[in-house]
């Protein structure tokens, strides 16, 4: 059974258009995080949620916008799309607790053309 | 804020040759220490960290970590690898003891395995 999936793994799109990437987790984790990897596999923390509470947002612009229905769900809307959006997007999962393990999802590649 | 630096950004070796991919991070207070490993199209999975205790962690695949915390250093070492250890190798840092603290990753370490 897949811990952390996420739906699509590949995102072709145009400029301008809106677009959401999905993830779950079944691992029971009550923190779950966005993270973004340029194309020089550069990882920087986006967001991050506990038990559906923002509580990390770093400097993202607010055409990203997070949701978290329940624990096991955190998607990702992203509005009017540009090119530097062009990226892998990973979900990851873990209990709050500081040390905790985080659990990556295998990312979604966005490509906006 | 903490930041991590990886010194190498490629490390070519061949097969059977011991491997050592250097980390260092910036601060001198408690830290919790990881390495990940990303393999090609995939997703991140945790090699090893350090919380606390033993300076020397082991982790999965024969990998193994050495915390010095003097030098501020956390580098990765195999001492044989093999062609399926070829990943991309990220040290990574959080701050104890608040749970909202986000893992700071290095750039990364790109490690090619050469038959």
């Amino acid at each position: 059974d897949t811990a952390v999936s996420q739906t699509p793994k590949y995102l072709v799109t145009q400029m301008g258009n809106d677009k959401s990437i999905k993830c779950e987790q079944n691992l029971g984790h009550d923190t779950m995080y966005w993270y973004k990897q340029d194309s020089k596999k550069f990882l920087k923390i986006m967001f991050s949620y506990n038990n559906k509470e923002l509580i990390i947002n770093e400097t993202v612009p607010n055409r990203f916008s997070p949701k978290s229905p329940d624990k096991a769900h955190l998607n990702l809307h992203i509005n009017s799309l540009e090119l530097g959006d062009s990226a892998v997007y990973f979900c990851a999962s873990s209990q709050r607790r500081s040390g905790e393990t985080q659990y990556f999802g295998p990312g979604t590649r966005l490509l906006v053309l | 804020a903490q930041s991590v630096t990886q010194l190498d950004s490629q490390v070519p070796v061949f097969e059977e040759a011991p491997v050592e991919l250097r980390c260092n991070y910036s601060s001198s207070v408690s830290v919790y220490l990881f390495w990940y490993v990303q393999y090609p199209n995939q997703g991140l999975q945790l090699l090893l960290k350090y919380l606390s205790g033993s300076t020397l962690v082991k982790g999965i695949n024969g990998f193994e970590a050495e915390f010095n915390k003097s030098q501020t250093s956390f580098h990765l070492r195999k001492p044989s690898v093999h062609i399926s250890d070829t990943a991309e190798y990220f040290c990574a840092v959080s701050d104890p003891p608040s749970g909202n603290t986000p893992l700071v990753f290095g750039k990364g370490t790109r490690l090619s395995v050469i038959a």
